[in-house]
């Protein structure tokens, strides 16, 4: 069954510290895995996009990264600020289909 | 920028009412698509559109119906609306039909509560 699992469920972190979310999936065939940023009350925003070629990408403070023989993805969040305080969401998307696998996603909350 | 707006932030309807939600872009976007989520799920695909008058079922499509007259609209219908349809619905958009890296605009979402 294709599933992209996320791990924690929701993290509190203090203003300043860094962080990392992890994404398993076991979606096959694979295209690429993206993540995106979605702020309280919005629609989601594309942060990064890997393909199975790309082990390593960044954003700004955000680096994603793609292991593609584990099957896992990380999102690492370098020196919080309070604007990171959203849910962060890794989505597979099917190879050879125009479909996308969505994750459950990551609540941050970055505090003062 | 592109941009993907929903008619309405928050709706409260009743049960057995008719509900429209409509989604525009301003892309020229072949691909419109439909979403619910709901907490601790991911979201969820209830129907998609890669043209004008063409339209695809996603995973959930039961109790929905969609219109695409015109390229730049995809309105989503819940013919008789029941509770466990109170959910944040997110309407998306992509260009470049068939394209594997192509992104996904979201909308702001509405928040739709069934009584």
């Amino acid at each position: 069954k294709n599933q992209v699992e996320q791990s924690p469920q929701s993290l509190i972190i203090l203003e300043g510290k860094n962080c990392t979310l992890q994404c398993n999936y076991t979606v096959s065939p694979f295209s690429n895995l993206r993540w995106y940023k979605q702020d309280t009350g919005r629609g989601p925003v594309s942060l990064t996009i890997m393909t199975f070629s790309e082990n390593t990408k960044s954003n700004g403070r955000y680096t994603a990264t793609l292991d593609a023989d584990t099957k896992q993805s990380s999102l690492h969040i370098t020196a919080s600020q309070l604007s990171d305080s959203a849910s962060y969401i890794c989505v597979v998307r099917l190879g050879g289909y125009n479909k996308l696998i969505f994750g459950a996603g990551t609540r941050l909350a970055v505090h003062p | 920028d592109v941009k993907v707006t929903q008619s309405s932030r928050y709706l409260v309807k009743r049960t057995g009412e008719k509900v429209f939600l409509e989604c525009v872009q301003d892309m020229d976007h072949e691909n419109m698509f439909w979403y619910r989520q709901d907490p601790g799920l991911g979201l969820r695909l209830i129907y998609f559109s890669y043209d004008v008058k063409m339209k695809e079922k996603g995973d959930i499509p039961e109790g929905y119906s969609v219109s695409r007259e015109k390229k730049e609209r995809f309105s989503l219908i819940l013919e008789s609306a029941s509770t466990n349809q109170t959910s944040m619905y997110l309407c998306a958009s992509s260009g470049t039909s068939g394209g594997s890296t192509d992104t996904q605009y979201f909308g702001p979402g509405t928040r739709l509560t069934v009584l």
